[in-house]
């Protein structure tokens, strides 16, 4: 059965960076998109980011562009998310998903468990 | 901020029909299909209908999801107490090239 499985939860100072790892099993890692989307406590969710393990293409969201770095290891079915100039407001569940093709682009269906980001002096 | 937008509540009894609209634009809805996410207290997001109104393996046919112009819409019928949740409308979007989510929706059930 397909499964994500991301690492634990971090706490980080402002203007740190922060870096999340998500671990796929039970599919084809190398034909999947990977979507990064965070939800921020008691808000709803937001699309950070997608990347294609093969190859690296990656395509982020205007508001996260210059802080965000994803990239991929085919080798161990690995993604990671890398956020930099960690501030207050970047405390939040981050969830990796995997991203079959759908119309338009890659739509998330399978999620991992979430990492929790809290960004505090 | 979101661009498919979501009323943010919707409440039923227990066998009543709710009904959560999703309104979008040209370049998402109204170009791409649609999914919904339902998210319980506490856990991730777990995709609840793909393209527009279908169910994965799994999800009750108590809900249904169907889609006109820049709007989408999720049914659930017979609603039942372990359905309260967010429920969340997405879509891609073309403008933006990237994936677009609604405001989210709490089902409360009364």
């Amino acid at each position: 059965q397909v499964q994500l499985v991301q690492s634990g939860a971090e706490v980080k100072k402002p203007g740190a960076s922060v870096r999340i790892s998500c671990k796929a099993s039970g599919y084809t890692f190398s034909i999947y998109y990977m979507h990064w989307v965070r939800q921020a406590p008691g808000q709803g969710l937001e699309w950070m980011g997608i990347i294609k393990p093969s190859g690296g293409s990656t395509n982020y969201a205007q508001r996260f562009q210059g802080r965000v770095t994803m990239t991929g290891d085919t080798s161990t079915s690995t993604v990671y998310m890398e956020l930099s100039s960690l501030r207050s407001e970047d405390t939040a569940m981050y969830y990796c998903a995997r991203g079959p093709y759908c119309s338009g682009g890659s739509c998330p269906d399978y999620w991992g468990q979430g990492t929790l980001v809290t960004v505090s002096s | 901020q979101s661009v498919l937008t979501q009323p943010p509540s919707a409440s039923g009894t227990p066998g009543q029909r709710v009904t959560i609209s999703c309104s979008g634009g040209g370049s998402n809805i109204g170009s791409n299909t649609v999914n919904w996410f339902q998210q319980l207290p506490g856990t991730a997001p777990k995709l609840l209908i793909y393209s527009n109104n279908q169910r994965p393996s799994g999800v009750p046919d108590r809900f249904s999801g169907s889609r006109s112009g820049t709007s989408a819409s999720l049914a659930i019928s017979g609603l039942q107490s372990e359905d309260e949740a967010d429920f969340y409308c997405a879509a891609w979007d073309d403008s933006l090239s990237g994936y677009v989510f609604g405001t989210g929706t709490r089902v409360t059930v009364l």
